[in-house]
């Protein structure tokens, strides 16, 4: 069974602080890797892709993966309070287009 | 770029009644659609992949014969919820791939369809 796992949450930060989101996957072969986020009763928004090990930044977020231990993150530095919402890890894996999805964890940013 | 529309935006049926979902893929040509189910405080379950002019291919647990998908061209895919009960009530959501795109394996989401079975 193919898993993505992620901390439900919620995860309070104050607005300013870095919020870190984490997510576990166990397949080894996974190939592509995503982060969106979801506001309540919204579909999700693409915020980052990660291909290769390592970091890749887009402004405030920063995507984190580390293929040998199986986890990517997503750091979101100078939080907002709008950045409030479940974000949801998704990887995709080599030969399929189909995405597994974590649960999500649901992030306060606390103004 | 790469937007995705979904109509209705929310529906309400009454039981027994068949409700039709529109994905339409708007500035670019979605090779496949992927059609989602989201309950409360749940995550996305994938229900169906479709690829454009061949039958979609369903995920373990879905009905093929409750949940009717067509792909009948590169920019609209339909899902259709037939004999709807009150358990079908949930947030339907579809993404599409395709060309061009950021990456080959970015999905673009719609906005969803909430659908309540009376």
């Amino acid at each position: 069974q193919k898993e993505v796992e992620q901390n439900s949450g919620p995860l309070s930060v104050p607005e300013g602080a870095i919020a870190s989101l984490n997510c576990t996957y166990s397949d080894r072969v996974s190939q592509s890797f995503f982060w969106y986020r979801q506001y309540s009763g919204k579909s999700p928004e693409l915020i980052m892709s990660i291909y290769s090990n390592g970091d890749k930044e887009d402004g405030r977020f920063t995507a984190q993966l580390n293929k040998a231990s199986q986890y990517v993150s997503l750091l979101i530095r100078d939080s907002q309070p709008s950045d409030s919402a479940t974000y949801l890890c998704a990887v995709n894996t080599r030969g399929t287009y189909k995405y597994i999805f974590g649960t999500g964890t649901r992030l306060k940013v606390l103004a | 770029g790469a937007v995705v529309s979904q109509h209705p935006s929310w529906v309400i049926c009454k039981s027994g009644t068949s409700v039709k979902i529109e994905c339409r893929s708007l500035d670019f040509q979605a090779t496949t659609m992927f059609w989602y189910r989201q309950f409360p405080k749940q995550s996305l379950m994938l229900m169906a992949t479709s690829n454009e002019g061949s039958k979609a291919t369903y995920e373990q647990g879905v009905e093929k014969d409750k949940f009717l998908i067509n792909h009948a061209s590169l920019t609209l895919s339909t899902l259709t919820v037939t004999s709807a009960h009150p358990e079908d009530s949930s947030f339907y959501i579809c993404s599409a791939r395709g060309i061009p795109s950021g990456s080959v394996n970015e999905q673009f989401f719609g906005p969803g369809t909430r659908l309540t079975v009376l």
